[in-house]
Protein backbone atom coordinates (compact mmCIF):
# COMPACT_ATOMS: atom_id res chain seq x y z
CA UNK A 1 0.00 0.00 0.00
CA UNK A 2 1.03 3.36 -0.70
CA UNK A 3 1.17 4.18 3.11
CA UNK A 4 3.32 7.38 4.95
CA UNK A 5 4.71 6.46 8.27
CA UNK A 6 6.03 9.53 10.23
CA UNK A 7 9.58 9.82 12.08
CA UNK A 8 9.99 10.53 15.26
CA UNK A 9 6.81 8.87 16.51
CA UNK A 10 7.10 12.00 19.40
CA UNK A 11 9.04 14.88 19.04
CA UNK A 12 9.22 17.45 22.35
CA UNK A 13 11.05 21.01 21.86
CA UNK A 14 10.94 24.50 23.58
CA UNK A 15 9.49 27.49 21.72
CA UNK A 16 11.36 29.20 19.38
CA UNK A 17 13.09 25.82 18.11
CA UNK A 18 12.41 24.35 14.73
CA UNK A 19 11.06 21.12 14.37
CA UNK A 20 11.63 18.60 11.95
CA UNK A 21 9.33 15.41 10.75
CA UNK A 22 9.76 12.91 8.65
CA UNK A 23 7.51 10.78 6.47
CA UNK A 24 8.47 7.48 4.19
CA UNK A 25 6.27 5.55 2.21
CA UNK A 26 6.58 2.85 -0.37
CA UNK A 27 5.56 3.16 -3.77
CA UNK A 28 5.25 6.32 -6.15
CA UNK A 29 3.10 8.89 -5.68
CA UNK A 30 0.81 11.52 -7.06
CA UNK A 31 1.44 13.88 -4.74
CA UNK A 32 1.76 13.78 -0.61
CA UNK A 33 0.07 16.00 2.12
CA UNK A 34 0.47 17.66 5.33
CA UNK A 35 -1.79 17.13 8.45
CA UNK A 36 -2.07 18.54 11.54
CA UNK A 37 -4.44 17.55 14.22
CA UNK A 38 -4.85 18.91 17.94
CA UNK A 39 -6.01 16.39 20.42
CA UNK A 40 -9.64 15.55 19.83
CA UNK A 41 -9.91 17.43 16.66
CA UNK A 42 -10.14 16.80 13.11
CA UNK A 43 -7.42 16.77 10.70
CA UNK A 44 -6.63 20.57 9.36
CA UNK A 45 -5.03 20.31 5.68
CA UNK A 46 -1.38 21.77 5.72
CA UNK A 47 0.17 21.46 2.60
CA UNK A 48 -0.01 19.61 -0.52
CA UNK A 49 3.63 18.97 -2.73
CA UNK A 50 3.38 17.27 -6.21
CA UNK A 51 5.79 14.36 -7.38
CA UNK A 52 7.27 17.09 -9.61
CA UNK A 53 7.91 19.75 -6.79
CA UNK A 54 11.06 19.37 -4.45
CA UNK A 55 10.05 21.85 -1.95
CA UNK A 56 7.19 24.22 -0.77
CA UNK A 57 6.47 26.61 2.09
CA UNK A 58 3.61 28.31 3.93
CA UNK A 59 4.31 30.75 6.43
CA UNK A 60 6.68 28.66 9.14
CA UNK A 61 6.02 25.52 7.40
CA UNK A 62 8.69 24.16 4.77
CA UNK A 63 7.99 20.75 3.41
CA UNK A 64 10.59 18.56 1.12
CA UNK A 65 10.33 15.84 -1.39
CA UNK A 66 12.62 13.37 -2.26
CA UNK A 67 11.33 10.83 -4.83
CA UNK A 68 14.19 9.03 -5.10
CA UNK A 69 14.13 8.57 -1.45
CA UNK A 70 10.90 8.01 -1.05
CA UNK A 71 10.09 10.20 1.80
CA UNK A 72 9.33 13.59 3.14
CA UNK A 73 10.33 16.36 5.82
CA UNK A 74 8.09 19.29 6.84
CA UNK A 75 9.68 21.78 8.79
CA UNK A 76 8.17 24.02 11.76
CA UNK A 77 10.33 27.03 12.29
CA UNK A 78 10.38 28.95 15.15
CA UNK A 79 7.98 26.88 16.88
CA UNK A 80 5.19 28.17 19.62
CA UNK A 81 3.36 26.65 22.13
CA UNK A 82 -0.13 26.55 19.82
CA UNK A 83 1.93 24.11 17.11
CA UNK A 84 1.63 21.42 19.82
CA UNK A 85 -0.87 18.81 17.67
CA UNK A 86 -0.38 15.33 15.85
CA UNK A 87 1.56 15.51 12.28
CA UNK A 88 0.41 13.22 9.45
CA UNK A 89 1.62 13.03 5.88
CA UNK A 90 -0.71 11.27 3.57
CA UNK A 91 0.14 9.55 0.33
CA UNK A 92 -2.17 9.16 -2.66
CA UNK A 93 -4.01 6.45 -4.99
CA UNK A 94 -5.79 7.97 -7.77
CA UNK A 95 -8.48 5.37 -8.13
CA UNK A 96 -11.55 5.89 -10.04
CA UNK A 97 -11.18 9.52 -10.20
CA UNK A 98 -11.29 9.73 -6.40
CA UNK A 99 -8.59 10.39 -4.30
CA UNK A 100 -7.94 7.86 -1.55
CA UNK A 101 -5.01 9.03 0.77
CA UNK A 102 -3.66 6.72 3.19
CA UNK A 103 -2.38 7.89 6.45
CA UNK A 104 0.53 7.30 8.59
CA UNK A 105 0.71 7.23 12.42
CA UNK A 106 1.93 10.86 12.71
CA UNK A 107 4.29 12.57 14.86
CA UNK A 108 3.12 13.75 18.39
CA UNK A 109 4.90 17.83 18.70
CA UNK A 110 5.23 19.04 21.91
CA UNK A 111 6.62 22.29 21.95
CA UNK A 112 7.14 23.40 25.46
CA UNK A 113 6.49 27.34 26.45
CA UNK B 1 -14.25 30.40 6.65
CA UNK B 2 -16.92 27.91 5.66
CA UNK B 3 -16.25 24.34 7.52
CA UNK B 4 -17.64 20.50 7.64
CA UNK B 5 -19.82 20.09 10.51
CA UNK B 6 -20.75 16.93 12.10
CA UNK B 7 -23.37 15.49 14.92
CA UNK B 8 -23.29 14.24 17.31
CA UNK B 9 -20.09 15.30 18.84
CA UNK B 10 -20.21 11.80 21.01
CA UNK B 11 -22.18 9.00 20.22
CA UNK B 12 -22.64 5.66 22.77
CA UNK B 13 -24.72 3.03 21.51
CA UNK B 14 -24.79 -0.72 22.94
CA UNK B 15 -23.55 -3.23 20.62
CA UNK B 16 -26.17 -4.37 17.66
CA UNK B 17 -27.58 -1.41 17.86
CA UNK B 18 -27.43 1.02 14.84
CA UNK B 19 -26.16 4.34 14.54
CA UNK B 20 -26.19 7.17 12.09
CA UNK B 21 -23.66 9.87 11.52
CA UNK B 22 -24.35 13.16 10.32
CA UNK B 23 -22.65 15.57 8.57
CA UNK B 24 -22.53 18.44 6.77
CA UNK B 25 -20.20 18.94 4.11
CA UNK B 26 -18.92 22.67 3.05
CA UNK B 27 -22.05 23.69 0.60
CA UNK B 28 -20.26 23.56 -2.99
CA UNK B 29 -17.92 20.62 -2.35
CA UNK B 30 -18.81 17.97 -4.56
CA UNK B 31 -16.33 14.76 -3.17
CA UNK B 32 -17.16 13.77 0.59
CA UNK B 33 -15.68 11.48 2.27
CA UNK B 34 -15.61 9.15 5.76
CA UNK B 35 -12.88 8.25 7.75
CA UNK B 36 -12.36 6.91 11.10
CA UNK B 37 -9.31 7.11 13.47
CA UNK B 38 -9.34 3.89 16.50
CA UNK B 39 -7.75 5.74 19.19
CA UNK B 40 -3.78 5.92 19.24
CA UNK B 41 -4.19 3.94 15.65
CA UNK B 42 -3.97 5.54 11.81
CA UNK B 43 -6.63 7.60 10.20
CA UNK B 44 -8.45 4.95 7.92
CA UNK B 45 -10.21 5.58 4.85
CA UNK B 46 -13.91 4.46 4.92
CA UNK B 47 -15.57 5.35 1.78
CA UNK B 48 -15.98 8.36 -0.83
CA UNK B 49 -18.87 9.50 -2.51
CA UNK B 50 -19.52 11.91 -5.44
CA UNK B 51 -22.74 12.38 -8.20
CA UNK B 52 -24.78 10.22 -5.28
CA UNK B 53 -23.14 7.36 -5.49
CA UNK B 54 -20.10 5.53 -3.42
CA UNK B 55 -16.36 5.94 -5.65
CA UNK B 56 -14.23 4.23 -3.75
CA UNK B 57 -14.57 2.35 -0.59
CA UNK B 58 -11.87 -0.05 2.14
CA UNK B 59 -12.67 -3.23 2.59
CA UNK B 60 -13.15 -1.93 6.43
CA UNK B 61 -16.45 -0.04 4.61
CA UNK B 62 -18.67 -4.11 4.38
CA UNK B 63 -21.93 -4.45 4.47
CA UNK B 64 -22.23 -3.25 7.93
CA UNK B 65 -21.86 0.17 6.32
CA UNK B 66 -23.84 2.52 4.02
CA UNK B 67 -23.92 6.14 3.27
CA UNK B 68 -26.57 8.36 2.04
CA UNK B 69 -26.88 11.74 0.90
CA UNK B 70 -30.40 12.25 1.82
CA UNK B 71 -31.09 15.67 0.98
CA UNK B 72 -29.15 18.85 -0.48
CA UNK B 73 -26.96 19.23 2.38
CA UNK B 74 -26.28 16.41 4.57
CA UNK B 75 -24.16 13.27 4.17
CA UNK B 76 -24.53 10.71 6.74
CA UNK B 77 -23.02 7.20 7.75
CA UNK B 78 -24.75 4.44 8.96
CA UNK B 79 -23.68 1.41 10.75
CA UNK B 80 -25.97 -1.55 10.44
CA UNK B 81 -25.43 -3.39 13.91
CA UNK B 82 -22.62 -1.92 15.73
CA UNK B 83 -19.57 -3.91 16.91
CA UNK B 84 -17.33 -3.32 19.86
CA UNK B 85 -14.40 -3.02 17.20
CA UNK B 86 -16.29 -0.27 15.86
CA UNK B 87 -15.61 2.42 18.80
CA UNK B 88 -13.59 4.64 17.07
CA UNK B 89 -13.55 8.45 16.22
CA UNK B 90 -15.28 9.18 12.70
CA UNK B 91 -14.17 12.14 10.26
CA UNK B 92 -16.12 13.38 7.59
CA UNK B 93 -14.47 15.36 4.53
CA UNK B 94 -15.51 17.25 1.69
CA UNK B 95 -13.24 18.30 -0.92
CA UNK B 96 -14.05 20.63 -4.17
CA UNK B 97 -12.23 18.96 -7.53
CA UNK B 98 -13.08 22.30 -9.40
CA UNK B 99 -10.98 24.53 -7.29
CA UNK B 100 -8.39 22.58 -5.35
CA UNK B 101 -9.09 19.08 -7.23
CA UNK B 102 -9.90 16.04 -4.80
CA UNK B 103 -6.60 16.42 -2.86
CA UNK B 104 -7.22 18.87 -0.09
CA UNK B 105 -9.99 17.79 1.87
CA UNK B 106 -11.60 19.56 4.56
CA UNK B 107 -12.20 17.72 7.87
CA UNK B 108 -14.57 17.84 10.38
CA UNK B 109 -14.21 17.69 13.91
CA UNK B 110 -15.28 14.07 14.34
CA UNK B 111 -17.85 11.75 15.92
CA UNK B 112 -16.67 9.86 18.70
CA UNK B 113 -18.75 6.67 18.81
CA UNK B 114 -18.12 4.26 21.71
CA UNK B 115 -19.95 0.80 21.79
CA UNK B 116 -20.73 -0.68 24.95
Amino acid sequence: SQQGEEDPQALSIQEGENATMNCSYKTSINNLQWYRQNSGRGLVHLILIRSNEREKHSGRLRVTLDTSKKSSSLLITASRAADTASYFCATDAMAGGSYIPTFGRGTSLIVHP
Amino acid sequence: EPEVTQTPSHQVTQMGQEVILRCVPISNHLYFYWYRQILGQKVEFLVSFYNNEISEKSEIFDDQFSVERPDGSNFTLKIRSTKLEDSAMYFCASSDIRTSGPYEQYFGPGTRLTVT
